[in-house]
């Protein structure tokens, strides 16, 4: 079964460095997503990107964060400017189309910002 | 603003008893989703509802929604050692389909 995939499963970077988070989702999927859920905490929405563009984009999503779909494959999450509450586990996820079209995860990366 | 509750917060259950997972929205949602999360490891579809009153089955886990599209239920019967983990119902809502927000989630344990 196709499967969306993360890499790095591990990054750890200093505080104030530039991150790439690296999603390869499901080939015919057309939505794309990342989330991120602090050590303890919920399982939070950052962005969704569709056509090229973002979609929508929550609170969180500040200009430290950019998104990008360099080819026809990769779906990457840019922190520009780490700061240690940025440490967390991030999931990329897609999408087909239309509401009966679930969410399919990938397994995450987890970055610790020291 | 929306808003998603999950009770309880966790659970321990004994093998083969059953138990049930609630999730409350503020507002009528588009679809509920559940998803089940390992420790570590990225969120697994389980089931997907949209309709007031639907009812869906996968092996021993039901969900259903209710009639006003505010409050679902994951029921797990006979439950084993491989339902340990996380529970999470994710929302959409009319305006915000482009996104899901997830509840808090339920830990289950379930002890030999």
């Amino acid at each position: 079964e196709p499967e969306v995939t993360q890499t790095p499963s591990h990054q750890v970077t200093q505080m104030g460095q530039e991150v790439i988070l690296r999603c390869v989702p499901i080939s015919n999927h057309l939505y794309f997503y990342w989330y991120r859920q602090i050590l303890g905490q919920k399982v939070e929405f950052l962005v969704s990107f569709y056509n090229n563009e973002i979609s929508e984009k929550s609170e969180i999503f500040d200009d430290q964060f950019s998104v990008e779909r360099p080819d026809g494959s990769n779906f990457t999450l840019k922190i520009r400017s780490t700061k240690l509450e940025d440490s967390a586990m991030y999931f990329c996820a897609s999408s087909g189309q239309g509401i009966d079209s679930p969410l399919h995860f990938g397994n995450g990366t987890r970055l610790t910002v020291t | 603003s929306q808003e998603l509750e999950q009770s309880p917060q966790s659970l321990i259950v004994q093998e083969g008893k059953n138990l049930t997972i609630n999730c409350t929205s503020s507002k009528t949602l588009y679809g509920l989703y559940w998803y089940k999360q390992k420790y570590g490891e990225g969120l697994i579809f389980l089931m997907m509802l949209q309709k007031g009153g639907e009812e869906k089955s996968h092996e021993k886990i039901t969900a259903k929604l209710d009639e006003k599209k505010q409050q679902s239920s994951l029921h797990i019967t006979a439950s084993q050692p491989s339902h340990a983990g996380i529970y999470l119902c994710g929302a959409a809502w009319p305006g915000t389909a482009s996104k899901l927000t997830f509840g808090t989630g339920t830990r289950l344990q379930v002890t030999l």
